[in-house]
């Protein structure tokens, strides 16, 4: 089916500690795949992406890592702050040709101080 | 500049109200969407267009229909509101390859 899948709803962490977001997706054609921050009243925010032909991608504070074989994505953020509080979300693009990009459920991250 | 504009961003009507949601995008970009997330943040993917023309319609009623007078624009009407039709709606546009640039949304209450 088509579906991108986040099963928990918070993740609380530690300030200046790392957090990892999970993602479960079930289109094993999917080739390209993205994560998105949303603030609360805001529109959802390009994060990081990665394709299918890589399996790690690094940017400032962040990694993704894909692991094509469980179908499974993460995103790490490194000494999380404040301003990570957010909604993530993990996408993927499941028809390359009509850029049909598709949102999990998300996940919200909130930091204790 | 606001890359991704859309109008108005708090909308409050009555059931069975026509009502539109315009979208204005200055990237130059050829694809142009929206979507529905509903109070549980679950972000929906209803229609797409590229370069003016209908490319992904994805179940939704008839009563939404999307009009693309060019391709910076991609306008939103919704007739016969229903209740079920409360929701924020993103428009986002995209290069072709690459990911979605969103609006900051509409927020659409139906009484």
């Amino acid at each position: 089916g088509e579906s991108v899948g986040l099963h928990l709803p918070t993740l609380s962490v530690q300030e200046g500690d790392n957090s990892i977001i999970n993602c479960a997706y079930s289109n094993s054609a999917s080739d390209y795949f993205i994560w998105y921050k949303q603030e609360s009243g805001k529109g959802p925010q390009f994060i990081i992406d990665i394709r299918s032909n890589m399996d790690k991608r690094q940017g400032q504070r962040v990694t993704v890592l894909l692991n094509k074989t469980v179908k499974h994505l993460s995103l790490q953020i490194a000494a999380t702050q404040p301003g990570d509080s957010a909604v993530y979300f993990c996408a993927e693009n499941i028809e390359s040709s009509a850029s049909k990009i598709i949102f999990g459920s998300g996940t919200r991250l909130s930091i204790r101080p | 500049d606001t890359a991704v504009s859309q109008t108005p961003k708090y909308l409050v009507t009555q059931m069975g109200n026509d009502k539109s949601i315009k979208c204005e995008q200055n990237l130059g970009h050829d694809t142009m969407y929206w979507y529905k997330q509903d109070s549980k943040k679950f972000l929906k993917i209803m229609f797409s267009y590229n370069n003016k023309e209908l490319i992904i319609n994805e179940t939704v009623p008839n009563r939404f229909s999307p009009k693309s007078p060019d391709k910076a624009h991609l306008n939103l009407h919704i007739n016969s509101l229903e209740l079920g039709d409360s929701a924020v709606y993103f428009c986002a546009s995209s290069p072709g390859t690459g990911g979605l640039f969103f609006g900051e949304g509409s927020r659409l209450t139906v009484l």
